[in-house]
Parts: C-alpha cells; structure tokens; sequence
C-alpha cells in the first residue's frame, strides 16, 4: 500500500464538522483511499473509501483532489462519540490477499 | 457494514499454556481473513493472512509455530497463541475481506497472559 501522511492530532467543537486530511501523493491509479477509524479498546471501523470521485455516506463524506494526491474526511457534525483515532490508508482496488497497512492516524478529539 | 465478530473479547491464561481466539464472519463468506496485533498506544501491525484452506502466510519476525491459525471454513479462522508468556500480551484484532472488496474488523481480543 502506497504511504499515507496523516497529522498526528486534531481538535474539533462538538457540533462542528471536522476535516481530517490526509496526504498520498504516491497513490497509482488503480488504489483506493479508505478510512478507518478506531475508538479506544476496540476494532477498527470501516467509515468510507473512494477511487476518484466524492463519496458521501450516513458516517462521512470522502473529498478526493482531481490529482488524487490527497483527500479529506468530513464528518459533518461531530460529537463527542466521534473522538478516535482516524487511519486514511491507500489500497489496491484488486485487494485480494493484501491486508491493510496502518500508520499512525490522526487523534481527533472532540471538545464539549 | 458487514459483522465480524471476534470471542473471546478477552482471556486470562497462564503462562505457559494455549489459548485460541475466533474470528466470525457472521453475514458474509470469507477467503480471506487477517490477524493484527497492537500493543498500548501503538498502531495495528498486520501478523499474517489466512486463507479459507489453505496455510497461512505469516508476515516477516511473526513465528509461525506460536501463533497458529486455522481458516477451516469461510466464516471461521482462529488464532492459537501456543506457550504464551507475559510479552505476547496484546489486544488481537481480526478481519475478513468480503465480496465488494472492503475489509471489516472484528471487536478485538485482549489477551493477558500471567
């Protein structure tokens, strides 16, 4: 999987949307961008992916650059059972046998 | 979202001694399942992959022969951590590949071994 570059940490005021961004500017044609998002003690939790077009679903919405070197996850009205750790990782569309590779994520902590 | 569903949520053993932990795909059939490891504050670091009858492919410094997986059938693979000791205490997260690609994680295990 091509490397994600995610900031380590993010604040944001409950009610408020929250913009997660993450950079993969080795990204190739044929990889998708997914985001993870993990809450303290338990699985990961799959949010959204996309390959070149916004998506949107019930959890986020998915902005993806025209060049697809970066992107950003919206969560439109953030609370506080949003604060988590959120992973963007970058896979091959044949998926297949190639597990996920985890950086380190962004820390979002929503604030009262 | 697709359920994977992992038992135990958590496991005392002694050292010295064996214990397996499931992994479910409860509404989808799985080739392919995955076994992470992650220790206090860390991220998840992939062990290996297990494939619905056939041997697991173990990633690099992971020992096969301590960490035993079996994916007998398309919505079961367990995890035998054998001999355990206090290092191999860790929270084990499982997850299964469905259909459209997308892979779903389980709760995750937390193994404390004394």
């Amino acid at each position: 999987d091509a490397k994600t570059t995610q900031p380590p940490s993010m604040d944001c005021a409950e009610g408020r949307a929250a913009n997660l961004p993450c950079n993969h500017s080795t990204i190739s044609g044929n990889e998708y961008v997914y985001w993870y998002r993990q809450i303290h003690s338990q699985g990961p939790q799959y949010i959204i992916h996309g390959l070149k077009n916004n998506e949107t679903n019930e959890m986020a919405s998915l902005i993806i650059t025209e060049d697809r070197k970066s992107s950003t996850l919206i969560l439109p009205h953030a609370t506080l059972r949003d604060t988590a750790v959120y992973y963007c990782i970058v896979r091959y569309s044949g998926g297949g046998a190639d597990g996920l590779t985890f950086g380190k994520g962004t820390h979002l902590i929503i604030q009262p | 979202g697709a359920v994977v569903s992992q038992h135990p949520s958590r496991v005392i053993c002694k050292s010295g001694t064996s214990v397996k932990i499931e992994c479910r795909s409860l509404d989808f059939q799985a080739t392919t399942m995955f076994w992470y490891r992650q220790f206090p504050k860390q991220s998840l670091m992939l062990m290996a992959t297990s494939n619905e009858g056939s041997k697991a492919t173990y990633e690099q410094g992971v020992e096969k022969d301590k960490f035993l997986i079996n994916h007998a059938s398309l919505t079961l693979s367990t995890l035998t951590v054998t001999s355990a000791h206090p290092e191999d205490s860790s929270f084990y997260i499982c997850s299964a590949r469905e259909g459209g690609n997308t892979i779903y994680f389980g709760e995750g295990s937390w193994l404390t071994v004394v």
